[in-house]
C-alpha cells in the first residue's frame, strides 16, 4: 500500500527566503505524485504533479519539486518566499491497487514572516 | 467560471438530522469523489463513484451515504449527523487520462451542534 508522510507539520521562513517542505513517501510501485495548495478558506488547487518524464518538475507561482527514488522523497521548494504563498501544502500519491485513488500526507502550513 | 460546485457553502444543522451536501461538475469526468478534511489529517475520502452505476467505499464510510444522479451530480448524505462529523467537506472530480489529477469544489463547511 502506498503511504504519504510530510515530516513538519509547520514550516516558518522569512519573506525573500528559500521554501522547503519535504515529503516522503512509499510505494511499491514507480509512483505518481502530486503537490496541492490550500489557502485560508479557499478549495484545493494543483501546484505540480511527477509524471515520471522528469525527475525535477516545476509548477505555479515558482514552486518546484525533485523526484528523488533513492530518497524516497518529493520535496517542494521555491527558491523566495512570498507572502501570499502562506498556505497548507499537501503531497499525495497515486495509489495503483485502489484505481489509482490520491493518498493524502496530512499538510504542512507555510507561514511566512514579513 | 466554476467547474466543480459546492452547495451549501456552510451549514449549521444539530444532531440527528438528516442533511445532503451537493456537488455539480462542469468538466465532464466520470469519476467524482467525496472527502473530508479534519485539522492535522489532511484529506480523507468517504466516497468515490467512477460512473453513474458505479459507487465505492472510501476510508471513512460508516454515517454517510451517497447518490450518483446523473454524471455531472454526486450527493452525500449524512442520515442522522453528529458532533464529530463536523468538518469541512470536499467534492471532486477527476481525469484517468491525467494520472487520475483531482479537481475540487470550494468545499462545504459544515458544524452539528
Amino acid at each position: 500500500a502506498q503511504s504519504v508522510t510530510q515530516l513538519d507539520s509547520h514550516v516558518s521562513v522569512s519573506e525573500g527566503t528559500p521554501v522547503l517542505l519535504r515529503c516522503n513517501y512509499s510505494s511499491s510501485y514507480s509512483p505518481s505524485l502530486f503537490w496541492y495548495v490550500q489557502h485560508p478558506n479557499k478549495g484545493l488547487q494543483l501546484l505540480l504533479k511527477y509524471t515520471s518524464a522528469a525527475t525535477l518538475v516545476k509548477g505555479i507561482n515558482g514552486f518546484e519539486a525533485e523526484f528523488k527514488k533513492s530518497e524516497t522523497s518529493f520535496h517542494l521548494t521555491k527558491p523566495s518566499a512570498h507572502m501570499s504563498d502562506a498556505a497548507e501544502y499537501f503531497c499525495v500519491v497515486s495509489d495503483p491497487d485502489s484505481n489509482y485513488q490520491l493518498i493524502w500526507g496530512a499538510g504542512t502550513k507555510l507561514i511566512i514572516k514579513p | 467560471d466554476a467547474d466543480v460546485t459546492q452547495t451549501p457553502r456552510n451549514r449549521i444543522t444539530k444532531t440527528g438530522k438528516r442533511i445532503m451536501l451537493e456537488c455539480s461538475q462542469t468538466k465532464g469526468h466520470d469519476r467524482m469523489y467525496w472527502y473530508r478534511q479534519d485539522p492535522g489529517l489532511g484529506l480523507r475520502l468517504i466516497y468515490y463513484s467512477f460512473d453513474v452505476k458505479d459507487i465505492n467505499k472510501g476510508e471513512i464510510s460508516d454515517g454517510y451515504s451517497v447518490s450518483r444522479q446523473a454524471q455531472a451530480k454526486f450527493s452525500l448524505s449524512l442520515e442522522s449527523a453528529i458532533p464529530n462529523q463536523t468538518a469541512l467537506y470536499f467534492c471532486a472530480t477527476s481525469d484517468p487520462d491525467r494520472l487520475n489529477e483531482q479537481f475540487f469544489g470550494p468545499g462545504t463547511r459544515l458544524t452539528v451542534l
